[in-house]
């Protein structure tokens, strides 16, 4: 069964500060199809980051994505107000076509 | 601006069917290369991919439902629509809609969400 790892789960951290997000795969993932989303409480998730490393239209750049194979972070260079969320990764490909991790909850 | 609006009963009985329906703006459900999908996520917090469908009709359902769902496309009314039969507890949450991104012919993730639409089914 496939399944993706998000650590921590939750990263306690101010505004200012550099977050490093990580999302492990437990098999590889294809053509590093792999997504990032925030969710802020009582919105839907919003698409940040695509193919592990493209930011989506509209996003800061002060998100970035990296990694390949099993091993993605989700990289906020500098936390704004508007950051403190849940970030969930995403993978295409393997069975069942889509599956999300749990989730890191940055807490202020 | 791309805008959908998930719409049906906020509540349903265990044993019958959850019905929604996701209307689109902005955008025609039946453009060439268009994926729609379905995501819901548990009061826990977890998001599960529900399913998808090609502009052409084509689906593609998560196994774990596979056997009780329905997806479709009203393209007179620019909606996309789920059936989820046999509704149970375990399928209570918010149920969002959501437009893929289509790159190269490859579906790989969710572009444009719906708000949502809470649903609890009760026994």
């Amino acid at each position: 069964e496939f399944v993706l790892t998000q650590s921590p789960g939750i990263l306690s951290l101010s505004p200012g500060d550099r977050a490093t997000l990580s999302c492990r795969a437990s098999q590889s993932v294809i053509s590093n199809y792999l997504a990032w989303y925030q969710q802020r409480p009582g919105q839907a998730p919003r698409l940040l980051i695509y193919g592990a490393s493209n930011r989506a239209d509209g996003i800061p750049d002060r998100f970035s994505g990296s990694g390949s194979g099993t091993d993605f972070t989700l990289t906020i260079s500098r936390l704004e107000p508007e950051d403190f969320a849940v970030y969930y990764c995403q993978q295409y490909g393997i069975s069942p076509r889509f599956t999300f991790g749990p989730g890191t909850k940055v807490d202020f | 601006q791309m805008h959908l609006q998930e719409s049906g009963p906020g509540l349903v009985r265990a044993s019958e069917t959850l019905s929604l329906t996701c209307t689109v703006s902005g955008g025609s459900i039946s453009s060439g290369g268009s994926y729609w999908g379905w995501v819901r996520q548990s009061p826990g917090g977890g998001l599960e991919w529900i399913g998808d469908i090609y502009f052409t009709g084509v689906t593609h359902y998560n196994p774990s439902l596979m056997s009780r769902l329905i997806i479709s496309l009203d393209t007179s009314k620019n909606q996309v629509s789920l059936e989820l039969t046999s509704a149970a507890a375990t399928d209570t949450g918010v149920y969002y809609c959501a437009r893929l991104r289509n790159s190269h012919f490859v579906p790989h993730c969710f572009e444009f969400w719906g708000q949502g639409a809470h649903v609890t089914v009760s026994s």
